[in-house]
């Protein structure tokens, strides 16, 4: 399993750019990234997934270093429902979850 | 299209007792994960099936849980006896099996959950 690194926590305001970070130095050459979200009360939510080049869909852009080794999840337009934890996993073989980012959106 | 359900949504026992949670996946969805999710904690995978077979059980406490999937498709996990630490929320999510591996390149969708306490 390629291990993955997070910031605890990390706090955002309504309508800017959040930048969330992930370190994934062990990932192998044909492991996906992918990003999970997780509302309060609520099942893990999918958001994107990545192999080499950027991605963007309607929730978010993942944005992944030219070694791999990190990457790096965008919301361009941060809103208060977007408070949740945030889960980065690097991983094809099973889907195991860390710990993640709480993010907290700020009025 | 319907989503991954689960029952019961909320669930209290006493210690010693014995419980069990049932999924339904998503229709064609190959693999099936259950979760335990202690508050505050994010979620443990506990197994993992592609049709009828396990992927990963190495989290599951198999001196206690048992899970099966039936026929390919539903789900049944199994708590005998409870502990009090067996309380949290236990989530089932499916996803499409792929050609890259039993969890590659796809998007897992999840279930409600149930609420499990142990008193």
């Amino acid at each position: 399993d390629a291990k993955t690194t997070q910031p605890t926590s990390m706090d955002c305001a309504e309508g800017r750019a959040a930048n969330l970070p992930c370190n994934h130095s062990t990932i192998s050459g044909n492991e996906y990234v992918y990003w999970y979200r997780q509302i309060h009360s609520q099942g893990p939510q999918y958001i994107i997934h990545g192999l080499k080049n950027n991605e963007t869909n309607e929730m978010a852009s993942l944005i992944i270093t030219e070694d791999r080794k990190s990457s790096t999840l965008i919301l361009p337009h941060a809103t208060l429902r977007d408070t949740a934890v945030y889960y980065c996993i690097a991983n094809d073989y099973k889907l195991s979850f860390g710990a993640g980012t709480t993010v907290t959106v700020r009025a | 299209e319907a989503g991954v359900a689960q029952s019961p949504r909320y669930k209290i026992i006493e210690k010693r007792q014995s419980v069990a949670f049932w999924c339904n996946p998503i229709s064609g969805h190959a693999t099936l994960y259950w979760y335990q999710q202690i508050l505050g904690q994010g979620p443990k995978l506990l197994i993992q099936f592609q049709n009828n077979g396990v992927v990963d059980d190495s989290q599951l406490p198999k001196d206690r849980f048992s899970a099966e999937r039936l026929k390919g498709v539903d789900s049944t996990l199994k708590i005998q006896p409870a502990k009090l630490e067996d309380s949290a929320v236990y989530l089932c999510a499916s996803s499409q099996m792929s050609s890259r591996g039993p969890y590659g390149g796809t998007e897992a969708f999840f279930g409600q959950g149930t609420r499990l306490t142990v008193v």
